[in-house]
């Protein structure tokens, strides 16, 4: 049980271009989701946390405008980068929980690479 | 803010010894949830073991265990008879204990985990 699964897994794309990436929990309602960015060798860092239905929360830094987040449904999140440029290639992990206090499930993550 | 400290970033051990990973953090709650996770080479992160900060007792899963030190904020991992599917990367990881609010993970920078056969 707990599963999330993260569309694509890898996504190469030229600057300027607009990426989509989805997350979905398969067997539980995701009340709230979370995406985090991870760089070469570091650790997760979260960029916002989202709950059906809401505006999504941004962390300081992370521009709102450029990381758009949707989380339309209890299963389905998406997290958009506009107008993207090599400094936005990085691996972006989605996770999820359905209830306050429960452990988050991670995706498999989504390697992005801009050209 | 709540920060997360490894200060290991590589630890290496041979196959079926034990090894314990560090990790201390800084709070100024008094309820919260730690947490170590696995990073493996495929990048899924895998929940490994989970402690609430009210209980005194320490969680145990199979060959993994912790040692909560409330006290002086220190929670390592200890991984006995450690098998080649431990390599991995591991995180440590914060979060605050809340109904309605922010349930971000604050996590460490990671210890990188090698198994020598």
């Amino acid at each position: 049980g707990a599963v999330v699964s993260q569309h694509p897994s890898w996504v190469i794309c030229k600057s300027g271009t607009s990426v989509k990436i989805e997350c979905r929990s398969l067997d539980f309602q995701a009340t709230t989701m979370f995406w985090y960015r991870q760089f070469p060798k570091q650790s997760l860092m979260l960029m916002a946390t989202s709950n059906e239905g809401s505006k999504a929360t941004y962390e300081q830094g992370v521009e709102k405008d450029k990381f758009l987040i949707n989380h339309a449904s209890l299963t389905l999140s998406t997290l958009t980068v506009t107008s993207a440029h090599p400094e936005d290639s990085s691996f972006y992990i989605c996770s999820a929980t359905d209830r306050p206090n429960q452990p988050q499930h991670f995706g498999d993550g989504t390697r992005l690479s801009i050209l | 803010a709540q920060t997360v400290t490894q200060s290991q970033p590589e630890m290496s051990v041979q196959e079926a010894e034990t090894v314990t990973l560090s990790c201390t953090y800084d709070t100024s709650e008094s309820d919260y949830y730690l947490f170590w996770y696995k990073q493996p080479p495929s990048r899924q992160m895998i929940l490994v073991i989970r402690q609430e900060a009210y209980k005194q007792q320490n969680a145990t899963e199979n060959r993994f265990s912790v040692n909560f030190q409330k006290a002086a904020k220190s929670f390592s991992l200890k991984i006995s008879d450690s098998q080649l599917g431990d390599a991995a990367m591991y995180f440590c990881a914060y979060r605050s204990h809340t109904y309605f609010g922010n349930e971000k993970l604050t996590f460490g920078t990671g210890t990188r985990l090698t198994i020598i056969p």
